[in-house]
């Protein structure tokens, strides 16, 4: 089965900028969407379509695509943005959805 | 307001049943797609069912495929997912998410918490 690949966790400092890669060989024909989760809470969708950011989510949070590659970039980031982030897309043929298996945020 | 709310978890013994609904407000249920997805404790999410607008295409992961039906009443904006033979690994907060294309989810439910054991 088709399979997307994140690193299971990132630590950085305030400020810094995170990069959240995942990879998968469908992902140079799918679209991609990105969702935080915290503690106890649902998923919450960040970006679709590789690159567009919904209503409401922070300027700081942004896509981008290459190949069979997409990442999830934060600029600056915060105390409140330590959650996990998973990808997802869905197979070459588009008949089922695919999520990564989550990258923890830990912000020192 | 745009909503989802899960219900019907629970505790259920290895082999039994359960009925998860999933009440949506707020938009035209019937022009969405809607999906379950789970996540065990600890783990990340699966998507398990889904299902379009009108009912005319159905998805099963291999996981639940034979086990579990998920199904829709338009007139009641309510969403399900009957879960037959359930097992230890079927243990996990199911989530019901409205699904816009292509393949995004830009709404969930809190959850509901289904616990196979006995």
């Amino acid at each position: 089965s088709y399979e997307l690949t994140q690193p299971p966790s990132v630590s950085l400092s305030p400020g810094q900028t995170a990069r959240i890669a995942c990879s998968g060989d469908a992902l140079a024909k799918q679209y991609a969407c990105w969702y935080q989760q915290k503690p106890g809470q649902a998923p919450l969708l960040l970006i679709y379509k590789d690159t567009e950011r919904p209503s409401g989510i922070p300027g700081r949070f942004s896509g981008s695509s290459s190949g069979t590659t997409v990442t999830l970039t934060i600029s600056g980031v915060q105390a409140e943005d330590e959650a996990d982030y998973y990808c997802q897309s869905a197979d070459s043929s588009g008949s089922y959805e695919v999520f990564g298996g989550g990258t923890k945020l830990t912000v020192l | 307001e745009v909503q989802l709310v899960e219900s019907g978890g629970g505790l259920v013994q290895p082999g039994g049943s359960l009925r998860l609904s999933c009440a949506a407000s707020g938009f035209t249920f019937s022009n969405y797609a809607m999906t379950w997805v789970r996540q065990a404790p600890g783990k990340g999410l699966e998507c398990v069912s889904d299902i379009t607008g009108i009912a005319d295409r159905i998805y099963y992961a291999d996981s639940v495929k034979g086990r579990f039906t998920i199904s829709r009443d338009n007139s009641r904006n309510t969403l399900y997912l009957q879960m037959n033979s359930v097992r230890a690994d079927d243990t996990a907060v199911y989530y019901c998410a409205r699904r816009t294309g292509p393949h995004v989810f830009d709404m969930w439910g809190r959850g509901t918490m289904v616990t196979v054991s006995s």
